[in-house]
């Protein structure tokens, strides 16, 4: 059964430091690995998709790479900001179109 | 573009009640819909798969007696929680995948349940 972890569980910086958020999974027969934020209350947003063939994606100050034969991802967020204050999660896509979460990375970002 | 609206975003209600949540797609046809279950500070839990036009497929452990899933449109999938309980006060979020991004997903901005 694929168990998805993701550490820290939270995580406080000043603003302007660029922070690490680390996510791994147990099986690696994935199709693909997804990042997403919420806001407290809210539904999720997509931050970045990696296929399975590809090994990192960026947008803006994020930066999110895979390793599937490791069962490892990370998301890099550089220059963080107050507004990026959410909880990340993390999922990984397997058969049958499913995805399987972390119980993601609670970031407040300091100003 | 791939817009899921979910209502309502919050509903208390009474012990053994029935509360419905609605999930519409509104810019693109969902022919599927996954419904998910959030409990505080843990992963989302998928409940069910909803299919246009057939039954809904349900995770091992919940109840399709209480948790009732309808996918009646190609824009709309509801789920219906039957005879509320306490212990099924959770925040529930609904998902579709995107026609735009391969292997991408949608998400409704969940439904706060409060049974009392």
């Amino acid at each position: 059964k694929q168990e998805v972890t993701q550490i820290p569980a939270a995580l406080s910086v000043p603003e302007g430091e660029n922070l690490v958020l680390n996510c791994s999974f147990t099986d690696s027969a994935i199709y693909n690995l997804q990042w997403f934020r919420q806001d407290p209350g809210k539904g999720l947003t997509s931050l970045l998709l990696i296929q399975s063939s590809q090994r990192e994606q960026t947008s803006g100050r994020l930066n999110a790479s895979l390793d599937k034969s490791s069962g490892r991802s990370t998301l890099y967020i550089a220059a963080s900001q107050p507004g990026d204050s959410a909880t990340y999660l993390c999922a990984v896509m397997e058969y049958g179109n499913k995805l399987v979460f972390g119980a993601g990375t609670i970031l407040r970002v300091k100003s | 573009g791939a817009v899921v609206s979910q209502h309502p975003s919050r509903v208390i209600c009474k012990s053994g009640t029935s509360v419905k949540i609605e999930c519409r797609s509104l810019d693109f046809q969902a022919t599927t819909m996954f419904w998910y279950r959030q409990f505080p500070k843990k992963s989302l839990m998928l409940m069910a798969t909803s299919n246009e036009g057939s039954k809904a497929t349900y995770e091992q452990g919940v109840e399709k007696d209480k948790f009732l899933i309808n996918h009646a449109s190609l824009t709309l999938s509801t789920l219906t929680v039957t005879s509320a309980h306490p212990e099924d006060s959770s925040f529930y979020i609904c998902s579709a995948p995107r026609p735009d991004l391969s292997g991408g997903y949608t998400f409704g901005s969940g439904t706060r349940l409060t049974v009392v």
